[in-house]
């Protein structure tokens, strides 16, 4: 089991550009979700999905679109970059009735 | 979804027990009290989860009261590898999908 896979790891944009962050878990988790992590903040809620079709807004999800076209992938994607959006990207994901996240490695984003 | 409020930051030394307590003053009936440990640059980890009195497993303990207002995790005999950022998380899958993080505690681990 690899649990929950992001790619790629680190990424730097430049303003404007766009870029598709990539979530994959194997666990058959109906529940996932995209979180944000500033530089010693703590992690905000950009999306989420409870299963393949259906997804919605965080707290913070100006700037960022998801798609769920199947349970194993929940892909985000930055359309226009700004650096705002320069921060640690976490996916996870969990089951219907357990209560405990799985999260990915990140993704290290800069946009300069 | 209930709010939770934890200390900012706590500091210990090596081989003390480290007790971070959480308030969730308006945690609703069907709501679980989970806790997340973040290393620098990872994802949080699981440690453990409850609903009420005490819960322990090979990593720490999770103590309830009645009431439910509040929750205490225990590490005991900490180590300087337990310096980490430590979340409480309250909520219920079935009635809230949208599960909030909050600031987190801050636990500094010393010699």
């Amino acid at each position: 089991n690899a649990g929950v896979t992001q790619t790629p790891k680190f990424r730097i944009l430049k303003i404007g550009q766009s870029m598709t962050l990539q979530c994959a878990q194997d666990m058959n988790h109906n529940y996932m979700y995209w979180y944000r992590q500033d530089p010693g903040m703590g992690l905000k809620l950009i999306y989420y999905s409870v299963g393949a079709g259906i997804t919605d807004k965080g707290e913070v999800p100006n700037g960022y679109n998801v798609s769920r076209s199947t349970t194993e992938d929940f892909p985000l994607r930055l359309e226009l970059a700004a650096p705002s959006q320069t921060s640690v990207y976490f996916c996870a994901s969990v089951s219907d009735r357990v209560y405990g996240y799985t999260f990915g490695s990140g993704t290290r984003l800069t946009v300069v | 979804l209930a709010k939770t409020t934890q200390p900012i930051s706590m500091d210990s030394y090596e081989g003390q027990e480290v007790n971070i307590t959480c308030s969730h003053n308006n945690i609703a009936t069907n709501d679980y009290i989970t806790w997340y440990q973040q290393f620098p640059s990872q994802g949080p980890r699981f440690i453990i989860q409850g609903y009420k009195t005490k819960v322990t497993n090979e990593v720490a303990s999770l103590f309830i009261p009645a009431d439910r207002k509040s929750s205490t995790l225990s590490l005991p005999r900490v180590s300087l590898s337990d310096t980490a950022v430590y979340y409480c998380l309250v909520g219920d899958l079935d009635s809230s999908y949208k599960l909030i993080f909050g600031s987190g505690t801050r636990l500094l681990v010393r010699p």
